[in-house]
């Protein structure tokens, strides 16, 4: 199998707070993890790859300050939306690749609201 | 970096029809092309790939497509169900530069039954 578990799937917080995102790799090993976000009705952003025991690759425009992505393990990469302001509201889902199988596969995604 | 363009942005057919989405790259250097589905509110889940070795393959009722010299791709869905309703993604990368997915905009898929 190729599970992708990505908790919690749901998380509304208050401004200026910080949430922790969890995507995990149930059954395989994952030196790579990527994490989107997914505006209503658009296609998946990049925001940055995540490689375990290195620091994470942001693209263009992400404020790796405000988006803290840590993957301490073969198995584990966080996303901490730190400060969270109302603009960060969206969904945010996590993919990882299958050395093996060489594919990637996707968390269920996380929809945070700040209010 | 790479860019991959998606075509139709939706796509409404009758049960039973077929459907046809093509996805064009800009990285010669692409070799991996995935199709995603997904539906409303889940994850997207991969249905189908095809890498740059191969240039058709094919599960069931979806069928992928690959042209190299012309960079485009398809996915082919025949005998469209109700649930076959869903956005669908392809998506485009360089196994050898990292494994990250370039996506298209998306195709919004409605099979009417």
């Amino acid at each position: 199998g190729a599970v992708v578990s990505q908790h919690p799937s749901r998380v509304i917080c208050k401004s200026g707070t910080s949430v922790k995102i969890e995507c995990r790799s149930l059954d395989f090993q994952a030196t790579t993890m990527f994490w989107y976000r997914q505006f209503p009705k658009q296609s998946l952003m990049l925001m940055a790859t995540s490689n375990e025991g290195s620091k994470a690759t942001y693209e263009q425009g992400v404020e790796k300050d405000k988006f803290l992505i840590n993957h301490a393990s073969l198995t584990l990469s966080t996303l901490t939306v730190t400060s969270a302001h109302p603009e960060d509201s969206s969904f945010y889902i996590c993919s990882a690749w299958h050395d093996l199988v060489r594919g990637a596969f996707f968390g269920q995604g996380t929809r945070l609201t700040v209010v | 970096g790479e860019n991959v363009e998606q075509h139709p942005s939706t796509l409404s057919v009758q049960e039973g029809d077929s459907a046809v989405i093509k996805c064009t790259y800009s990285d010669s250097a692409s070799n991996y092309f995935p199709w995603y589905k997904q539906e409303l509110g889940k994850r997207p889940q991969l249905i189908i790939d095809i890498r740059s070795n191969v240039g058709e393959k094919k599960d069931q009722r979806i069928a992928v497509t690959l042209n190299k010299t012309a960079k485009h791709f398809s996915l082919h869905i025949t005998e469209t169900q109700p649930e076959d309703s869903a956005v669908y993604f392809c998506a485009a990368t360089d196994n050898n530069a990292g494994n990250m997915l370039t996506f298209g905009g998306g195709t919004r898929l409605m099979v009417k039954p």
